[in-house]
């Protein structure tokens, strides 16, 4: 039930191109979806985030996708660039109460190539 | 804004020592605290839980004996890692969150490489 399945494990993508990045989940009691981005050596970084009321939040190149009938939730990055090369968790929460925390998925680690 | 200091960076120490980590949130008052542990190429694991001013709430299979969690006010917490061991060694890190929960996401620090000789 707190499980957050994240594909692909690691992405190659071209510079200028689409990366796309999937997670799914179980638990329908999660209302909170966020993705990190981070870099070696360092915490991950809030990325941008969406709850169930919507079906789309787009921040510049980054876009998230959410279908609540599939249980499922993307992250698409627009013309991808070099400094995009990092690792991208996606995560997901009941954001109520004290007890709330992140379930995060498995990581992609996003490269792109010149 | 949302900035999470997390010192030090990097602790190379002996087997049996005590290391405590330091975890602060520069620009606003963090409510709720939290520790993660990150070994190479993997996911966050949620250590611990804490809240200002209370005991913390530590996840399944995590000694808090072995991991003590303060989080004496609302701007810093820590976290010691008491006689340290190899099996130690590990990325830990810390983020930090404004309210009770409700609408406010989580902000990390840089996490602290630990190596244990």
């Amino acid at each position: 039930q707190q499980q957050v399945k994240q594909s692909p494990q690691s992405l190659i993508v071209q510079k200028g191109g689409i990366s796309i990045i999937n997670c799914a989940y179980e638990n329908t009691a999660f209302d909170y979806f966020p993705w990190y981005q981070q870099f070696p050596g360092k915490g991950p970084a809030l990325l941008i985030a969406i709850r169930p009321d919507v079906s789309e939040k787009k921040e510049g190149r980054f876009t998230i996708s959410f279908n609540k009938s599939a249980k499922q939730f993307s992250l698409h990055i627009m013309d991808s660039q070099p400094g995009d090369s990092a690792t991208y968790f996606c995560a997901a929460s009941r954001n109520t109460g004290t007890a709330s925390k992140l379930t995060f998925g498995t990581g992609t680690r996003l490269q792109v190539t010149l | 804004g949302a900035v999470v200091s997390q010192h030090p960076s990097r602790v190379i120490c002996k087997s049996g020592t005590s290391v405590k980590i330091e975890c602060r949130s520069l620009d606003f008052q963090a409510t709720t605290m939290f520790w993660y542990r990150q070994f190479p190429k993997q996911s966050l694991m949620l250590m611990a839980t804490s809240n200002e001013g209370s005991k913390a709430t530590y996840e399944q299979g995590v000694e808090k004996d072995k991991f003590l969690i303060n989080h004496a006010s609302l701007t810093l917490s820590t976290l010691t890692v008491t006689s340290a061991h190899p099996e130690d060694s590990s990325f830990y890190i810390c983020s930090a969150r404004a309210d009770r929960g409700i609408g406010q996401p989580q902000h990390f620090g840089d996490g602290t490489r630990l190596s244990i000789l």
